[in-house]
């Protein structure tokens, strides 16, 4: 079955400790995203990608980072620049503009 | 800047209730509205997308309308039962937004047994 795989599903991070967020899809869509989930707070966007090797910065880029190598895959790290790093992350994808997106299961992280 | 609402907060009814879940946006000029359920320390499951064209879309228990000139839409869910209870979120896309989603804060629906 085609979706998105995010991995891992929970994430312990010490202090001043740089950690990575996988995100896979085998829909062969075009664009993928990063939102962060906080209580009370709603769903905000991280970053995006329209392309392979191209991506844009959302509403709350500062302390993280992305690359987009292959079109599968859009891995997230949340660097130690990040001063309040626990959160639940989503990731999603979507083909066209007037098709939906499809969100993985998410990765809790929490820092310790 | 688009705006997206979800009333009520929170919604509590006895199963086999019908009820509708109200959304509104401020920009009428949307390529999509889709509507997501989540479960607790889960992700999104895409329940329903409703293309700027269309009025409404089904999906067995679960009727989606969109109302573009007022900016409104409703999700009715028809014989609610225990399992229904989720938070559902609505989401919408304008044009020039490099396809990102514009969220509302979303109902948080119990159906009590």
């Amino acid at each position: 079955d085609g979706g998105i795989t995010q991995s891992p599903k929970y994430l312990f991070r010490k202090e001043g400790q740089n950690v990575t967020l996988s995100c896979e899809q085998n829909l062969n869509h075009d664009a993928m995203y990063w939102y962060r989930q906080d209580p009370g707070q709603g769903l905000r966007l991280i970053y995006y990608s329209q392309i392979v090797n191209d991506f844009q910065k959302g509403d709350i880029a500062e302390g993280y980072s992305v690359s987009r190598e292959k079109k599968e895959s859009f891995p997230l790290t949340v660097t130690s620049a990040q001063k309040n790093p626990t959160a639940f992350y989503l990731c999603a994808s979507s083909p066209t503009v007037n098709y939906g997106y499809t969100f993985g299961s998410g990765t809790r992280l929490t820092v310790v | 800047k688009q705006e997206v609402t979800q009333i009520p907060a929170a919604l509590s009814v006895p199963e086999g209730e019908n009820l509708v879940l109200n959304c509104s946006f401020t920009d009428s000029a949307i390529y999509n509205l889709q509507w997501f359920r989540q479960d607790p320390g889960k992700g999104l499951t895409s329940l329903l997308l409703i293309q700027s064209s269309q009025r409404e879309q089904t999906s067995g228990r679960l009727n989606a309308s969109l109302d573009k000139s007022s900016g409104r839409s409703t999700l009715y869910i028809a014989a609610s039962q225990p399992g229904d209870s989720a938070t559902y979120l609505c989401a919408v896309i304008v044009p020039g937004s490099a396809r990102q989603l514009t969220f509302g804060s979303g109902t948080q629906l119990t159906v009590l047994p």
